[in-house]
């Protein structure tokens, strides 16, 4: 069981927008900024976004991300079939004192 | 080029002990907070230890404190995880991740990953 929560599974088409939501609590995302990953099997995670809303440098400007209150989301624009892959979010927990992921969304492209 | 590559992982029977290594270039070691994140089959990310540039501060999940040790070695560029005590449960591949900034959530860069696996 993930301190964060998101949906296990989201679809899109080509071309389509799709969101992907993590969840958190006052002690994680309410007081924490919270960072993006994609995940290929097989292959090492890529830092997607930072900050809640940062894309590092090669990250196509379709992918954003936002947050509010203990909630923060993930979104696609432009869906694309290269994006097929595992999208996973973090963040500081001070309850815990360590980080906390959420535990994955797949994302299948239509 | 940042690199990081994992290894020392292995087949381990449960109450068993194993040290995985990760190698680094590419950037200043010394001055790069280091994590070790795990991937259970079927499941999802979860971050296991944490250790500070000068390996002053150390941190580790809940799942893995009194059993597992991270360490580092500035010298030769080499970030550690000593695990013991074994279970079924931290079958996984291991991930090392540098952290990118004073936060520690944030993983600028990853490893391939080392699967470990604990089974009689």
């Amino acid at each position: 069981q993930s301190v964060l929560t998101q949906p296990p599974s989201t679809s899109g088409t080509p071309g389509q927008t799709v969101t992907i939501s993590c969840s958190g609590s006052s002690s994680n995302i309410g007081s924490s900024a919270v960072n993006w990953y994609q995940h290929l099997p097989g292959t090492a995670p890529k830092l997607l976004i930072y900050f809640n809303n940062h894309r590092p440098s090669g990250v196509p400007d379709r992918f954003s991300g936002s947050k509010s209150g203990t909630s923060a989301s993930l979104a696609i624009s432009g869906l694309q079939s290269e994006d097929e892959a595992d999208y996973s979010c973090a963040a500081w927990d001070d309850s815990l004192n360590g980080v906390v992921f959420g535990g994955g969304t797949r994302l299948t492209v239509l | 080029e940042v690199q990081l590559l994992e290894s020392g992982g292995g087949l381990i029977q449960p109450g068993g002990s194993l040290r995985l290594s990760c190698a680094v270039s590419g950037f200043t070691f010394s001055n790069s907070a280091m994590s070790w994140v795990r991937q259970a089959p079927g499941k999802g990310l979860e971050w296991v230890s944490g250790i500070s540039g000068s390996g002053a501060y150390t941190y580790y999940a809940d799942s893995v404190k009194g059993r597992f040790t991270i360490s580092r070695d500035n010298s030769k560029n080499t970030l550690y995880l000593q695990m013991n005590s074994l279970r079924a449960e931290d079958t996984a591949v291991y991930y090392c991740a540098k952290v990118g900034s004073s936060d520690w959530y944030n993983f600028d860069y990853w490893g391939q990953g080392t699967l470990v696996t604990v089974s009689s």
